[in-house]
This record gives structure tokens, C-alpha cells and sequence, in this order.
């Protein structure tokens, strides 16, 4: 049974500091790896997807990394802005065609 | 702009109720989704559809129903036989087709307290 862990579970950073969040997955056999933001309240936002073939994904200060592997992914936020606050969640989708989610990683950006 | 939409906000129902949620896309997506999401937890999957008339359960689907009579609906009720019903839920949606590369798309999902 696949299994997402996210750690830290919880981050804070000064503003303009670059960031690493980290994912791990228990099952290599992938179809692809999502980023999703949720501000608080809210529903998630798809930040970035890699699909199993790849090996990084950028989009502006986010770049997110996919070693199948080793069972990791990272999301990298360059140059942290108190809007980048939000809880960040990280879903593998397998064999099953299901998205399993890990429990999130609540960052807080401090101006 | 295109979107999941998803009423009530929040939702206040007394114990041995049943309550239907409503999700709405207009993103021409055939799967829909529903999740449950709890203080700590991960998202669970509730129900999925990947065609209309067709519904498959998640890992959570004991004591919720769905229908999916439209494209573009796929409402969920928490029966009373749901033994803690309150929670965020959270309806999603993607394509089918090239599904490998489609993200999810959520709704702003509601928040249901059953007292």
C-alpha cells in the first residue's frame, strides 16, 4: 500500500530565504507526482506535476525535483514571500490510478 | 473563468440527517471526485466517477452516496449511518484522457458540522 510521508510537518522562514520541502513515497511504481497549495479554508491548488519520465518541473520560484528511485520528490521555493504561507501537499498517483496524499507541510513566512 | 464550484460554504446539520453536498465543473472534465479531509490527516478518497452514470468507492465510502446523472454534477450525501460526519470535504475534478498529465482542479470545498 502506497504511503506519502511529508516532513517537517511544520516550517518557518525568514522572508527572502530559499526553502526545500521534502516528500517521500513507499511504492517507486508511479504514474506521476503532484504539488498542490491550500491556503487555509480553502480547496488545494495544483502548483506542479511530474510525470514518472521526468525529473524536475519549474514553474517561476518553484521548482519541484522526482527521484522514482529513491522514493523522493522536493519542492524548492526560491526567495520566500509571506505570500508563499500555505500548507504544501505532495500526491503520488499509481497503479490504482488513486491519488495518495501526504498530510502537508504548513510553511509560514515571516516578513 | 472555468472552475469547480461547491455549496454551502458551510453546513450545520443535527445528527440522524442525512445531507447532500453539491459540486459543480464547467471544465469539461469527465472524472469527479470526492475527498475527506480531517485536522492532521491526508486527503481520503470518498467516491470517484470517470464517466457519467458510473461510480466507483474510495477507501472511505461507508456511509456516503453519490450520483453522477450529469457531466457536470457529482453531489455527495453523508447519510446517517456516517459515524463522524464532520469534516472539510472536498470535491476535485480532471480529464481522462492523457489523465497521467492532468492535475487535479478543486472546488473551495464545505465544511459540514454535525451536532
Amino acid at each position: 500500500k502506497q504511503e506519502v510521508t511529508q516532513i517537517p510537518a511544520a516550517l518557518s522562514v525568514p522572508e527572502g530565504e530559499n526553502l526545500v520541502l521534502n516528500c517521500s513515497f513507499t511504492d517507486s511504481a508511479i504514474y506521476n507526482l503532484q504539488w498542490f497549495r491550500q491556503d487555509p479554508g480553502k480547496g488545494l491548488t495544483s502548483l506542479l506535476l511530474i510525470q514518472s519520465s521526468q525529473r524536475e518541473q519549474t514553474s517561476g520560484r518553484l521548482n519541484a525535483s522526482l527521484d522514482k528511485s529513491s522514493g523522493r520528490s522536493t519542492l524548492y521555493i526560491a526567495a520566500s514571500q509571506p505570500g508563499d504561507s500555505a500548507t504544501y501537499l505532495c500526491a503520488v498517483k499509481g497503479g490504482s490510478e488513486k491519488l495518495v496524499f501526504g498530510k502537508g507541510t504548513k510553511l509560514t513566512v515571516n516578513p | 473563468d472555468g472552475g469547480i464550484t461547491q455549496s454551502p460554504k458551510y453546513l450545520f446539520r443535527k445528527e440522524g440527517q442525512n445531507v447532500t453536498l453539491s459540486c459543480e465543473q464547467n471544465l469539461n472534465h469527465d472524472a469527479m471526485y470526492w475527498y475527506r479531509q480531517d485536522p492532521g490527516q491526508g486527503l481520503r478518497l470518498i467516491y470517484y466517477s470517470q464517466i457519467v452514470n458510473d461510480f466507483q468507492k474510495g477507501d472511505i465510502a461507508e456511509g456516503y452516496s453519490v450520483s453522477r446523472e450529469k457531466k457536470e454534477s457529482f453531489p455527495l450525501t453523508v447519510t446517517s449511518a456516517q459515524k463522524n460526519p464532520t469534516a472539510f470535504y472536498l470535491c476535485a475534478s480532471s480529464k481522462v484522457r492523457d489523465r497521467h498529465n492532468s492535475p487535479l482542479h478543486f472546488g473551495n470545498g464545505t465544511r459540514l458540522t454535525v451536532t
